[in-house]
């Protein structure tokens, strides 16, 4: 176990809706990240957050955004929804030292499946 | 960009034997090297992370290596067994704590 929790685990949405996925990091973990799995594929980053604000973003549309609250926990938002969009969605916590990139924990998932 | 490529996609080896799993990157500008381990539909176990300025680490049956200058690394798992069985993937670090994967060799241990 991470400590590293992610809700719901699956869902089922109608192309056109919106979903929100939510993820609480690991105790004291100040740095969250989302990556977009798709079947067969690597994880690809999506964007990171660090104390409240957006740290960075990969190759994704703005109708994925997101959000960090002060207990560092983090919400993935995503508009629009398309079939492509379907993917297990991981979230990452960790927390970075100066000059080192410390390890990543990943939550268990949330398998989103758009129809 | 950066790329990562592991290498081979899959592989199968009966109980007992040693085996290693490959992985390249195109930028060794990188901050560390995370493997994990992934079981179908689930999320990532951390194995290993080595830092950029470390050469290699070693965990139970497990040792990773890393050579930043070819942009290379390996998982050597000593006396596999069918427990053994999952994807592992290779995520460099790089800027921001980004993590840039690979597409992961799907490991059979078969009795």
């Amino acid at each position: 176990e991470t400590g590293v929790t992610q809700s719901p685990t699956h869902l089922i949405k109608t192309r056109g809706q919106q979903v929100t996925l939510r993820c609480s990091s690991q105790s004291g973990h100040n740095t969250v990240s989302w990556y977009q799995q798709a079947l067969g594929q690597g994880p690809q980053f999506i964007f990171q957050y660090y104390r409240e604000e957006e740290n960075g973003r990969g190759n994704f549309p703005p109708r994925f955004s997101g959000l960090q609250f002060p207990n560092y926990s983090s919400e993935l938002n995503v508009n629009a929804l398309e079939l492509d969009d379907s993917a297990l969605y991981l979230c990452a916590s960790s927390l970075p030292s100066r000059g080192i990139r410390t390890e990543a924990f990943f939550g268990q998932g949330t398998r989103l499946t758009v129809v | 960009k950066q790329e990562v490529t592991q290498i081979p996609a899959a592989l199968s080896v009966p109980e007992g034997e040693n085996l290693v799993l490959n992985c390249s990157f195109t930028d060794s500008a990188i901050y560390n090297l995370q493997w994990f381990r992934q079981d179908p539909g689930k999320g990532l176990t951390s194995l290993l992370l080595i830092q950029s300025s470390q050469r290699e680490q070693t965990s139970g049956r497990l040792n990773a290596s890393l050579d930043k200058s070819s942009g290379r690394s390996t998982l050597y798992i000593a006396a596999s067994q069918p427990g053994d069985s999952a994807t592992y993937l290779c995520a460099v670090g790089t800027s921001g704590s980004r993590l840039t994967f690979g597409e992961g060799t799907q490991l059979t241990v078969n009795p």
